[in-house]
């Protein structure tokens, strides 16, 4: 079955601290791997996708299908970064139905 | 462009009482796709539509289903409302219904099944 699994619920830093926040999927197949932030208060929103191997906001995440992991990394985080990132799975690029993994709380204190 | 929409935003109901809620995707958008949030089982994928046809569902009993119009406009309807329906409802809409293009996600339906 189709899983994907974020291990922490919630991680803490400080402002400057380098981050990683942990996706690791269960698909046999070739995977697309998705990173959605939420904002407090706003939608949820995507961040980054790894078929475009983009930095947004400072944040970039590796496909590693050997690890089958999808983790985002930012090398010094800001406060503005506090948000809940949800990592996301497809299974075909034909359709938008997307496996949510659980969520992680990333919380930059001052 | 005016972004997701979805109306209403909160909902009371009560049990066994039928539900129907609503998704206008952004303009020129034929892809919306439904997800319930709850804070047990996270977000999990209800249905896809795309050009008026049901593309892919989730694993959810047959009180929910939901359809989409002409116009791209969807809904989806939940029957014989049970407490665990209590969730956050959310709609996505996308241009082209391929996991390539960015998926734009609505404000919520909150509904509360008392």
């Amino acid at each position: 079955a189709q899983r994907v699994t974020q291990p922490e619920k919630l991680l803490s830093v400080f402002k400057g601290a380098p981050v990683e926040l942990k996706c690791n999927y269960s698909y046999s197949g070739s995977p697309e791997l998705f990173w959605y932030v939420q904002y407090s208060r706003q939608r949820l929103q995507l961040l980054l996708r790894h078929i475009s191997r983009e930095s947004i906001k400072g944040f970039t995440a590796d496909l590693n299908k050997g690890e089958t992991s999808f983790h985002l990394k930012k090398p010094f985080a800001q406060e503005e970064d506090s948000a809940m990132y949800y990592c996301a799975l497809s299974t075909s690029l034909n359709t938008d139905k997307l496996i949510f993994g659980t969520g992680t709380r990333l919380q930059v204190f001052p | 462009k005016a972004g997701v929409t979805q109306t209403p935003r909160y909902l009371i109901k009560t049990r066994g009482q039928q539900v129907t809620l609503s998704c206008s995707p952004i303009s020129g958008h034929r892809s919306v796709s439904w997800y319930q949030q709850t804070p047990g089982q996270g977000l999990q994928f209800l249905f896809e539509y795309f050009s008026e046809t049901q593309r892919n569902k989730g694993n959810f009993p047959g009180r929910f289903s939901g359809r989409q119009f002409s116009n791209s406009r969807s809904e989806m309807n939940v029957s014989t409302l049970e407490l665990g329906d209590s969730a956050l409802y959310l709609c996505a809409s996308s241009s082209s219904g391929q996991g390539s293009t960015t998926q734009y996600f609505g404000p919520g339906t909150r509904l509360t099944v008392l």
